[in-house]
C-alpha cells in the first residue's frame, strides 16, 4: 500500500520558468491538501481539493500559482515564472476525510531550488 | 483563522533527559495534531487528541490536551537520539490544519 507519492523530490529551475509539482494520495484517499515550508520554518497551508474540486485555496498566493486534482491521474502544484522567494520544500498530504478527521499522511516532498 | 503558538523554539538536550514542548492558542480548539518532522524529511502523524483533559502515550511520549482545550503539550521521557526533529503542533477545520511554529530538538551524547 503505497504511501502518498510525489515527484519530483528535487527540482531547479531558472528565474521565469515554470515548475509542475506531482502527488497522488494513498489509496482510497480523495482529500488532498498541499503546504509550502520555507527553510527552517514552520508548514503553511497552501489549496485543499478533492477530484475535480478547489474546496479552499485561502493560502494561495493570488497570482502564478494555480492547483489541480484532476478526475483521472495526480494531482499538480504549477508554479508560472518562478522566483527567488518560491524556493522551498512542498509538501503534499492526502486524507480519507477532512482535516480534523484523522491525521495526514505526508509525501516525501519536493524541494524547489529557483536559480 | 485558528493560531496556535509553540514554545520553546529550540532545545538541545543530553540523551537521557526528558523533554516538553507546549502547544497554546488563546481560542477554544476542536482538536490538536502532533507531528515530527526529521531533518530532511516530512512531517510524520503522531497523535491526535480531541477531548478535553485527554491524555494519550506511545512508549517515552504523553500527550496532553488542556481541560480548557486551549493548550497542549507533548513529554518525552528519557530522550534518545532518534527523538532528533522538530515536533509541530496542529489545529484542524475539515479544510485545513494550521500548525504552530514548531520546537526543535537536539539530542546529544
Amino acid at each position: 500500500n503505497a504511501g502518498v507519492m510525489q515527484n519530483p523530490r528535487h527540482l531547479v529551475r531558472r528565474r521565469g520558468q515554470e515548475a509542475r509539482l506531482r502527488c497522488s494520495p494513498m489509496k482510497g484517499h480523495s482529500h488532498v491538501y498541499w503546504y509550502r515550508q520555507l527553510p527552517e520554518e514552520g508548514l503553511k497551508f497552501m489549496v485543499y481539493l478533492q477530484k475535480e474540486n478547489i474546496i479552499d485555496e485561502s493560502g494561495m498566493p493570488k497570482e502564478r500559482f494555480s492547483a489541480e486534482f484532476p478526475k483521472e491521474g495526480p494531482s499538480i502544484l504549477r508554479i508560472q515564472q518562478v522566483v527567488r522567494g518560491d524556493s522551498a520544500a512542498y509538501f503534499c498530504a492526502s486524507s480519507p476525510q477532512g482535516a480534523d478527521y484523522y491525521g495526514y499522511t505526508f509525501g516525501s516532498g519536493t524541494r524547489l531550488t529557483v536559480v | 483563522g485558528q493560531q496556535v503558538m509553540q514554545i520553546p523554539q529550540y532545545q538541545h538536550v543530553q540523551e537521557g533527559e526528558d523533554f516538553t514542548t507546549y502547544c497554546n492558542s488563546s481560542t477554544t480548539l476542536s482538536n490538536i495534531q502532533w507531528y515530527k518532522q526529521r531533518p530532511g524529511g516530512h512531517p510524520v502523524f503522531l497523535i491526535q487528541l480531541v477531548k478535553s483533559g485527554e491524555v494519550k502515550k506511545q512508549k517515552r511520549l504523553t500527550f496532553q490536551f488542556g481541560e480548557a482545550k486551549k493548550n497542549s503539550s507533548l513529554h518525552i521521557t528519557a530522550t534518545q537520539t532518534t527523538d532528533v526533529g522538530t515536533y509541530f503542533c496542529g489545529t484542524g477545520t475539515a479544510s485545513k490544519l494550521t500548525f504552530g511554529t514548531g520546537t526543535r530538538l537536539q539530542v546529544t551524547l
